[in-house]
């Protein structure tokens, strides 16, 4: 079964200075990796991918991703962050074996807040 | 704008009663997943469809039906419905049947009451 953890409920950071969500995967195959930003009231916005080649991703709004698959990671990253990024992230998995299920299995959610 | 449409927004409704979601997958889009969000349980994993037919099953009660109809939009059936399926509901589409990058709608808030 593939599963996605993000272990930090809460990201806090203040505005100009680096921001990282952690992102931890398991799949029995390789993985499909994804970003997800989700604003009150509204729906899933995607931010980046990472399916095959270069293991720094980048994507919307100025964020990159690194994949790591000795550590099974996939941090998301932005070098300065900005108040308007507070929202909900999540990073979604999906297992390249078709057998282990056509679909994304989301992480719980990393609520980010940048403070001015 | 994700080009996915989801209505209603918002359905308030008593237990015991039946609802049903409706969304349009973006244009060209020919697979149809529907998610379910709770602050429990996060972000699950409902059903998919593609041009019409099932093709996966995640998490999703037996009181719970879906179809997908030949114009591709697709509905959400809830029935006997209980406190605890209060959420929001969630359909996102994709280009093709094997799922890479899905795009979301804005979601319909269910209230049970």
């Amino acid at each position: 079964a593939q599963s996605v953890a993000q272990p930090e409920d809460q990201v806090n950071v203040a505005e100009g200075n680096p921001l990282t969500v952690k992102c931890t995967y398991s799949v029995s195959g390789n993985p499909y990796l994804f970003w997800y930003v989700q604003y009150p009231n509204r729906g899933l916005q995607f931010l980046l991918k990472y399916i095959t080649g270069d293991n720094l991703v980048k994507g919307s709004y100025g964020f990159e991703a690194e994949f790591n698959k000795s550590q099974t990671s996939f941090h998301l990253k932005k070098p300065s962050a900005l108040v308007s990024d507070s929202a909900l992230y999540f990073c979604a998995v999906r297992d390249r074996n078709l057998a282990a299920g056509n679909k994304l299995t989301f992480g719980g959610g990393t609520r980010v807040l940048v403070k001015p | 704008d994700s080009g996915v449409t989801q209505t209603p927004k918002h359905l308030i409704t008593a237990t015991g009663q039946r609802v049903t979601l409706r969304c349009s997958p973006r244009s060209g889009d020919l697979s149809v997943y529907w998610y379910q969000q709770s602050l429990d349980q996060g972000l699950q994993f409902l059903i998919q469809y593609y041009n019409g037919e099932e093709r996966a099953k995640g998490n999703i009660l037996e009181r719970f039906s879906a179809q997908q109809f030949p114009d591709l939009h697709s509905e959400l059936n809830l029935s006997s419905l209980e406190l605890g399926d209060s959420a929001l509901y969630f359909c996102a589409s994709s280009a093709r049947e094997q799922v890479t990058t899905l795009h979301f709608g804005n979601g319909t808030r269910l209230t049970v009451t």
